[in-house]
């Protein structure tokens, strides 16, 4: 079982509609990213999170220590938001490094 | 300001052939990172360099592969005797203080063994 999951991996909307991408994770940590990767390949990191909620524009992300899991949320949905979606934790023990879940594959159609 | 730059963005070899891809960090960042992302793959996590400390080299797959930090800003990772299943993008990040906080990706260097 990887130390980061996310659900669900491929995820296709209409424009509009709201938008919710969760990441669950096994190992303790003092942060929680969530990653951006357009087609293109580049990789924007949208929010560090350590507790609570954190929002951006129409981009909101939470997260839940105890249950180790967070959330990301997009409201109304644009084809541009159109990506893959990385969630990513850094670890309390072992070697220091960002462990990343998979991926979410969101398609925004218009 | 100037992000991360890494050099080459394309990098074609043939098995064998040793290469190097060169990243430039944020000016000021003490902490950098490479990742690669194979085909279809997710990121994977392959060295990571935190001021003057020793990097913590636990990810990298082979003792083919090596990295160093000069001066504590740019940095080159070394592949040795290339293989098919190297060919992947290679990403570099860099943050300002290390330990979790926010990375910086650069656009990464293609790699693609013959």
């Amino acid at each position: 079982k990887n130390e980061v999951e996310q659900s669900p991996q491929n995820l296709t909307a209409q424009e509009g509609e709201f938008i919710t991408i969760n990441c669950s994770y096994s190992v303790g940590i003092s942060a929680l990213h969530w990653l951006q990767q357009h087609p293109g390949g580049g990789i924007v990191s949208l929010f560090m999170l350590s507790s609570g909620k954190k929002k951006h524009g129409r981009l909101i992300a939470t997260i839940n220590i105890q249950e180790k899991h967070s959330s990301l949320h997009i409201t109304a949905s644009h084809p541009r938001d159109s990506a893959v979606y990385i969630c990513a934790v850094w670890e309390i023990q072992g070697a220091q490094k960002l462990v990343f879940g998979q991926g979410t594959r969101l398609t925004i159609n218009p | 300001g100037a992000g991360v730059s890494q050099s080459p963005s394309n990098k074609v070899t043939e098995k064998g052939k040793d290469v190097e891809l060169r990243c430039d960090p944020i000016s000021g960042h003490t902490a950098l990172y490479w990742y690669r992302q194979s085909l279809g793959q997710g990121l994977e996590f392959l060295i990571y360099f935190q001021g003057n400390s020793a990097p913590d080299k636990s990810g990298l797959p082979s003792d083919r592969f090596s990295a160093e930090r000069t001066g504590g800003s740019v940095s080159t990772l070394t592949i040795q005797r290339t293989q098919q299943e190297d060919s992947a993008v290679y990403l570099c990040a860099s943050s300002l203080i290390g330990n979790g906080d926010t990375q910086y990706f650069g656009p990464g260097t293609r790699l693609t063994v013959l």
